[in-house]
């Protein structure tokens, strides 16, 4: 078990631009998030997945953003035409089903810059 | 408003020197109260939960508490490898939402050799 993977690790984008990050949960894992954490925040949840249904998503989220998690497995998140206000790190977690949902396992982050 | 405030922002200490974190929460019902650290340019790695009011975690250096409005991080004899940010979540009842934790901002932790 090699953990939460996140691709790219960095992302740098000029305004406008789309971007779409991925995210491979730990194997066994059917549930998954989404968090955005800008410097000296704690993470800001953005969406919930459990096995391939979206259940949640924050409605302060931007219709910008969109996830997909085909097939239950790896996820996608993708922003739509990048502001500034964007720049972030993107995290991912991953955590079992008969768990508690606070115990969850995070990927290294997807650090974006848009300019 | 649903609520998690740490303090203090930041902590310096010396190597050795034993002292405290706190996560004061203020939430509709509490359903479980999460710790985690984060070192730099990398994701929460998380450390404890606790439930009810009374309980306590252990962890080498580490001992987490729980009481009705807040939660303390106890470090004994900290070591230059427990500098961190430590950040606390919870996981609120009658929040409108079964997946989504609530988090504070963190407590960054600096121990001076």
């Amino acid at each position: 078990d090699t953990g939460v993977s996140q691709d790219p690790r960095h992302k740098i984008t000029k305004r406008g631009q789309n971007v779409t990050f991925r995210c491979d949960p730990i194997s066994e894992h059917n549930r998954l998030y989404w968090y955005r954490q800008t410097l000296g925040q704690g993470p800001e949840f953005l969406t919930y997945f459990q096995n391939e249904a979206q259940l949640e998503k924050s409605r302060l989220l931007s219709d910008r953003f969109s996830a997909e998690r085909p097939k239950g497995s790896f996820s996608t998140l993708e922003i739509q035409r990048t502001e500034q206000g964007d720049s972030a790190m993107y995290l991912c977690a991953s955590s079992e089903g008969a768990g508690p949902i606070g115990e969850q396992y995070f990927g290294p982050g997807t650090r974006l810059t848009v300019t | 408003e649903d609520q998690v405030t740490q303090s203090p922002e930041a902590l310096r200490l010396q190597e050795g020197e034993s002292s405290s974190l706190n996560c004061s929460y203020t939430v509709s019902g509490l359903r479980g109260l999460f710790w985690y650290r984060q070192d730099p340019g990398k994701g929460p790695e998380f450390l404890f939960t606790l439930y009810s009011a009374g309980e306590e975690k252990e962890k080498e250096r580490l001992k987490a508490t729980l009481t009705k409005k807040e939660s303390f991080l106890h470090i004994t004899a900290p070591k230059p490898e427990d500098s961190a940010t430590y950040l606390c979540a919870v996981q609120v009842s009658g929040f409108g939402s079964n997946y989504q934790l609530i988090w504070g901002a963190g407590t960054k932790l600096i121990i001076k050799p």
